[in-house]
């Protein structure tokens, strides 16, 4: 069992909706991230929140928002997303701060399919 | 800026023999570490094992071992004995702490274990 928490499984939603996605960690990681995977190919990052403060944005849409409620908890707020944007999105979690040299690895999810109709 | 090359976009394998992964990877840092990252189809990223440029011996978790040539700049990783749960995309990557820490993946190779 993953010890990164993804929540749903599966979201199947509409242009105009908003849902979100939630990952949860209880390792005591000072880092959390959020990932965009397309099919067969290699995960892109979008945010990097660090001690629960968003230290890296990847350019992405605002179409997407974060959030860090808390340093065990990181949501992804979706709005008026694009058939574009279906993906397989993953959070990670690990130990180092994201500004230092520490070389702990990123722990992963399961992740979120998402589908836009 | 760093780069990651994964060659084998897919490859085969016969149950209980080994098979060697190609990563060779390109960075001005003195100081990095490498990553390998087994993703099944179910799609979570299982961590499997890490190398860090410093280490004098090459890093082994059970069945994985990490083929390590600092000169030649690659980070090969060798499963021994496969199974047909070896079936997944695997992915080298390593983290840029001159970027947040974010990490660099390569383009991943596509394992299938025959039995």
């Amino acid at each position: 069992d993953t010890e990164v928490t993804q929540t749903p499984k599966h979201l199947v939603m509409g242009m105009t909706n908003k849902k979100s996605l939630k990952c949860e960690q209880h390792m005591g990681h000072r880092a959390m991230y959020w990932y965009k995977q397309k099919a067969k190919k290699p995960p892109e990052l979008m945010f990097v929140y660090s001690y629960e403060k968003l230290s890296i944005n990847e350019s992405v849409p605002s179409r997407f928002s974060p959030e860090c409620p808390n340093s065990s908890l990181l949501n992804l707020h979706l709005h008026a997303l694009q058939p574009e944007d279906s993906a397989l999105y993953l959070c990670a979690s690990s130990q180092d701060p994201p500004q230092g040299a520490g070389n702990q690895p990123q722990h992963f999810g399961d992740g979120t399919r998402l589908s836009i109709l | 800026a760093q780069k990651i090359t994964q060659t084998q976009p897919g490859m085969f394998v016969q149950e209980k023999e080994a098979v060697t992964l190609d990563c060779t990877y390109d960075t001005s840092d003195q100081s990095y570490g490498l990553f390998w990252y087994k993703q099944p189809s179910s799609g979570e990223m299982i961590f499997l094992i890490y190398q860090g440029s410093y280490d004098e011996q090459n890093a082994t978790e059970g069945r994985y071992s990490l083929n390590f040539q600092k000169a030649r700049k690659s980070a090969n990783l060798v499963i021994s004995a496969s199974q047909l749960g070896d079936s997944a995309m695997y992915f080298c990557a390593m983290r840029d702490n001159n970027q947040g820490g974010k990490l660099i993946f390569g383009q991943g190779t596509e394992l299938s274990v025959k039995p």
